[in-house]
């Protein structure tokens, strides 16, 4: 059965810092990692990674993947308030339906 | 139209009766998915669905719930004698095609008295 854990569970940084969530999978014939946003109900989309060591950028975040260590890391630099929310981290295998496998998230609060 | 859209918002029912939940899927996508999150939880699959193909039901947890969605476009789910245990939200993701990108609903909140 596919595993993805996250780290930290929760996080509060002051506005302006840096932070890096980290995410670890086991997954049967890996496909891409995905990162996601989750501030209300509504997951967005951040990220897709599917090749090791080509760093995704957007802004203030980015992101990159290790198959040899099956993790990843999101980093957020100059935090903001608005960037407060549970960051999702899900793998996809190559199976029939592509369907997603969620870690539990890491709640990142960021405070003035 | 310009995203997923769900219905309703949020749905506060008794233990025992049947739900429906609605999800409407961005146009043009073929692929749908349905997930459901507990407090505190990450999502976890229950159903997908790929054109007119059979659906995948492995993620659903009895035969309480099921799931139906005519063609590409709108999918309900259905869970039927609710429990208390399946108080949770309830996401539904379309994508353009099986490996494309997922984009989730804003979700309707279940909860069972």
């Amino acid at each position: 059965e596919d595993k993805v854990v996250q780290s930290p569970l929760s996080l509060v940084v002051h506005e302006g810092d840096t932070v890096t969530l980290n995410c670890s999978y086991e997954v049967t014939n890996f496909r891409s990692l995905l990162w996601y946003k989750q501030e209300k109900k509504a997951p967005t989309f951040l990220f897709m990674l599917t090749s090791s060591g080509i760093e995704k950028k957007s802004g203030r975040l980015s992101s990159i993947l290790d198959k040899k260590e099956l993790s990843s890391i999101l980093n957020i630099t100059a935090t903001q308030t608005g960037d407060s929310a549970i960051y999702l981290c899900a793998v996809r295998n190559t199976g029939t339906a592509s369907k997603l496998t969620f870690g539990t998230g890491t709640r990142l609060q960021v405070t003035l | 139209g310009a995203g997923v859209s769900q219905s309703p918002s949020n749905k506060v029912t008794e233990k025992g009766k049947d739900v429906e939940l609605r999800c409407d899927p961005i146009s043009g996508h073929t692929a749908l998915y349905w997930y459901r999150q507990r407090l505190g939880q990450g999502l976890e699959f229950l159903i997908y669905f790929q054109g007119n193909s059979a659906p995948d039901k492995s993620g659903l947890p009895s035969d309480r719930f099921s799931a139906e969605r005519t063609g590409e476009s709108v999918s309900t789910l259905t869970i039927q004698r609710t429990q208390q245990e399946d108080s949770a939200v309830y996401l539904c993701a379309s994508a353009r095609e099986r490996a494309d990108t997922q984009y989730f609903g804003p979700g309707t909140r279940l909860t069972v008295l």
